[in-house]
């Protein structure tokens, strides 16, 4: 696609559920990013994608987190058991390689209740 | 350990004047320096960068300034419009293997007035 598309836009769900966010990079590339930004808070590095390969989990937060990318495309973070701590804007971005910059998506907006 | 800070929350600036937001680092490791745009509802947007081995790179309107050895950068809009009116993230990376993620501050809040 033209851009990175995340989905879904907004998500409320009540505490203990599980959830899934999925994230479509750019066609074609490789390494693909997620990120969080809670309220008043800068953007937190979460997990890096090269390939299907995870080769940085160190910014998951909990084993509650979990990551995957398939294809080398489409990728989807889950969280088991959600928290209150666990709403905020999720970020997705893609890049080509390590000398081209992050195109990001406009984030899923996690609201646990 | 917020190794990418910006202390300054918000910013206020009149249009047509120089707009100034700072970002101090910690890591020395970080050879390779950005500056994002953020409006609300929307995934940031790429700036301007720059590499540890300038000091200064310019596009437009926008300059961003690299002190090495104060850990300090500094991004400068000339001259402010009320359309720059958003969120700034100054990130930080050190381009190599795993280092290739991106080290966001929390951001200031520009404020372009009339």
């Amino acid at each position: 696609g033209a851009g990175v598309s995340q989905s879904p836009s907004n998500k409320v769900t009540e505490k203990g559920k599980d959830v899934e966010l999925r994230c479509d990079p750019i066609s074609g590339h490789t390494a693909l990013y997620w990120y969080r930004q809670s309220l008043g808070q800068g953007l937190e590095f979460l997990i890096y994608f090269q390939g299907n390969s995870a080769p940085d989990k160190s910014g998951l937060p909990s084993d509650r987190f979990s990551a995957e990318r398939t294809g080398g495309s489409v990728s989807t973070l889950t969280i088991q058991r959600t928290q209150q701590e666990d709403s905020a804007v999720y970020l997705c971005a893609s890049r080509q390689g390590l000398n081209y910059g992050y195109t990001f998506g406009s984030g899923t907006r996690l609201t646990v209740v | 350990d917020q190794q990418v800070k910006q202390n300054s929350p918000s910013l206020s600036v009149q249009e047509g004047r120089i707009s100034i937001l700072n970002c101090d680092y910690t890591n020395s490791m970080f050879d390779y320096f950005l500056w994002y745009k953020k409006y609300p509802a929307e995934g940031p947007t790429f700036l301007i960068s720059i590499s540890s081995i300038k000091d200064k790179n310019e596009d437009g309107r926008f300059t961003v300034f690299l002190n090495k050895s104060a850990k300090h950068l500094s991004l400068h809009i000339v001259p402010s419009q009320p359309g720059d009116s958003a969120v700034y993230f100054c990130a930080a990376s050190g381009n190599t293997g795993t280092a290739s993620k991106l080290t966001f501050g929390t951001g200031t809040r520009l404020q372009v007035t009339l």
